[in-house]
């Protein structure tokens, strides 16, 4: 299977920083990756589509200025947090798929991050 | 009404069992259907793919689809401890640029 690899797998910052997470596909190109954010004993919830050399897509309710969303490379997509709050203390994951339209989707290990 | 209904659990089973996994849908433009596994605070790992009514065989999981009663099901044959994780059912359609819809999973728990 296609392998997609996310760092850092956690992170604690302190409240009012900025973190920025890695999601890199390792053995394919992918010109859409997925970010999503779970919370402890939920499910995955889709925040934003990463597109490359074009903006990212958000989801209803998902604030584009507090987590703005990079996609320089075919095989890198980056999403940061910005001004982080405990609020934001979630498991972040992403995923990527060398195919479109099949809706396979390969899952990174997930990034949690804990703001102080 | 959500669009992807998973029992959350959890659900404990003797090893060796065979485990029952089930979510229902309410949109039957869903025409692809997903089983994931997801061990504790790590990625979710894709078991098991389909896109037509019926079963299909992997090893010792079978997925199962009913297009017609809006359910899906993934059963798992002589289960092991090694198969306790959240079971994460995902649904989607053609055209939906590969966004899925998940279920919010079924935490299992398989014991010696």
């Amino acid at each position: 299977g296609a392998v997609v690899s996310q760092h850092p797998s956690w992170v604690i910052c302190k409240s009012g920083t900025s973190v920025k997470i890695e999601c890199r596909s390792l053995d394919f190109q992918a010109t859409t990756m997925f970010w999503y954010r779970q919370f402890p004993k939920q499910s995955l919830m889709l925040m934003a589509t990463s597109n490359e050399g074009s903006k990212a897509t958000y989801e209803q309710g998902v604030e584009k200025d507090k987590f703005l969303i990079n996609h320089a490379s075919l095989t890198l997509s980056t999403l940061t947090v910005t001004s982080a709050h405990p609020e934001d203390s979630s498991f972040y994951i992403c995923s990527a798929t060398p195919w479109t339209g099949t809706g396979e989707l390969f899952f990174g290990e997930g990034s949690r991050l804990t703001v102080l | 009404q959500k669009e992807v209904e998973q029992d959350p659990g959890p659900l404990s089973v003797p090893e060796g069992a065979i485990v029952s996994l089930n979510c229902t849908y309410s949109n039957s433009a869903f025409q692809y259907f997903m089983w994931y596994r997801q061990y504790s605070r790590k990625g979710p790992e894709l078991l098991m793919y389909t896109y037509s009514s019926g079963n299909k065989e992997d090893g010792r999981f079978t997925a199962q689809v009913d297009k017609s009663s809006k359910y899906i099901s993934l059963f798992i044959r002589d289960s092991q401890p090694s198969d306790s994780a959240t079971y994460l059912c995902a649904i989607g359609v053609t055209g939906g640029g590969n966004k899925l819809t998940f279920g919010t999973g079924t935490q299992l728990k398989v014991e010696l």
